[in-house]
């Protein structure tokens, strides 16, 4: 299974943008690369996926490498609402069930 | 949100003792999963399914069976619970076309003693 590699954690300041990065060199063509983020004592949320063009949405932007070896999440305005785990995974578009790979993930400390 | 729901979200019981869990959606998918996560770990794989009844082992499926016998439920038993299953499960689903995310309900809290 290709891997992910991200720092363990990360720290910000509130209202400031956060670039969250993500390493996976052995990505291949058809994987596509989700971000999810787990606050405490929840289920993971998705957040946002790409294939191969950067994406927007109203939680995030993702900006792919054009190598497509790496990857950042963008957090445009950082709110404490945003402090979470966040792990970046790598899913197969193909038709099929998707058994994603949890890393251990960035720790994201939004300081007020 | 997307429509799953878990039961029990809290749960308490003695080593030896079998164990069900219950997934619901709302939302018609084909693809279920049921995983588990332990303090400072990301989450792992236990089975999955692709439709009524059928289902695959994950990453750590030993200890654990499911049923699915309607699109809309999914079941994760113990059938004899042990300690090191005292975990917190999650349950997700996610549509049939490739590369789409996952949806996770809120996780049940099981501890055994």
């Amino acid at each position: 299974d290709a891997k992910t590699t991200q720092p363990n954690s990360m720290e910000s300041n509130e209202e400031e943008p956060v670039h969250l990065p993500c390493n996976h060199s052995t990505i291949s063509g058809t994987d596509y690369i989700h971000w999810y983020r787990q606050l405490p004592s929840q289920g993971p949320e998705y957040v946002i996926h790409g294939l191969t063009s950067n994406v927007n949405n109203r939680m995030a932007s993702l900006a792919i490498a054009e190598d497509r070896k790496s990857s950042t999440l963008i957090l445009h305005r950082a709110t404490l609402r945003d402090a979470a785990v966040y792990y970046c995974i790598l899913s197969l578009g193909i038709q099929g069930a998707q058994k994603l790979v949890f890393g251990q993930g960035t720790r994201l400390t939004i300081n007020p | 949100d997307a429509g799953i729901t878990q039961s029990p979200r809290h749960k308490v019981t003695e080593t030896g003792t079998p164990v069900t869990l219950r997934c619901h959606q709302t939302e018609n998918h084909r693809y279920m999963y049921w995983y588990r996560q332990d303090p400072g770990h990301g989450l792992r794989l236990i089975h999955y399914s692709y439709g009524v009844k059928d289902t695959d082992k994950g990453e750590v499926s030993d200890g654990y069976s499911v049923s699915r016998s309607k699109t809309e439920d999914f079941l994760l038993t113990l059938e004899s619970a042990t300690s090191s299953q005292t975990s917190v499960y999650f349950c997700a689903i996610s549509e049939i076309r490739g590369g789409q995310p996952q949806h996770f309900g809120d996780g049940t809290r099981l501890s055994i003693l």
